[in-house]
């Protein structure tokens, strides 16, 4: 399977409810993202991993917590959301670009959230 | 602090042009970026500038000025299949990738 793949597509969940949603990249690139977009606003940038190290972390809550555990997988893991955290979760990679995380990303499907 | 501004909607009819402008304010410049996002679906790569002048691609071409922080995304020859959000992105000095909200393209026969 070819460029970023993310599972599920689609979750709902309660409030008390924890579950994780998996990314994963076969473009070989370094960086990995998670980015939240709800409707009508810019794409929020979460987390942003560089070569499996967490480099950016952009004030978000506690309750949703990333994992790298290699340069081709990413994770979120989700725990006592809130029903505003209802969202459209997208997975992004890219190569470094001058040792740098601001070059072209390839985006996956995303995975849509629901909060109940 | 930084920002970028597209227009929320445009609505276009199919065989014309139609050109969506962003204008962008940045703690420098390391390019700028166009993605393509149909409704349900990931954002895709349309083109990419990091010097003033147009880039040509088929029926998509993609202008920037850097000293007016600006570029547009001209779509020619617009098709059905055009309708979609599109999507401005500056990297700034931090090489980080700041986004702007999208412009919905709606497009009627």
């Amino acid at each position: 399977e070819t460029g970023v793949t993310q599972t599920p597509r689609h979750l709902v969940m309660g409030m008390t409810n924890k579950k994780s949603l998996k990314c994963e990249q076969h473009l070989g690139h370094n960086a990995m993202y998670w980015y939240k977009q709800s409707a009508k606003k810019p794409l929020e940038l979460m987390f942003v991993y560089s070569l499996e190290e967490r480099v950016e972390n952009n004030s978000v809550p506690s309750r949703f917590s990333p994992e790298c555990p290699n340069s081709s997988h990413l994770f979120l893991h989700l725990h006592t959301l809130q029903p505003e955290d209802s969202a459209l979760y997208l997975c992004a990679s890219s190569p470094l670009h001058d040792g740098g995380t601001g070059g072209e990303q390839y985006f996956g499907p995303g995975t849509r959230l629901t909060v109940t | 602090g930084q920002n970028i501004d597209q227009p929320t909607e445009m609505t276009a009819t199919e065989g014309a042009i139609v050109q969506i402008n962003c204008t962008y304010q940045t703690s420098g410049f390391n390019g700028l970026f166009w993605y393509q996002q149909h409704a349900g679906e990931a954002p895709t790569f349309l083109s990419y500038n990091v010097l003033d002048g147009l880039e040509e691609k088929g029926r998509f071409s993609s202008f920037l000025s850097r000293s007016k922080g600006y570029s547009y995304l001209l779509l020619k020859e617009l098709q059905m299949k055009d309708s979609a959000s599109y999507l401005c992105a500056v990297t700034d000095s931090n090489y980080q990738l700041i986004w702007g909200a999208g412009t919905k393209l709606i497009i009627k026969p």
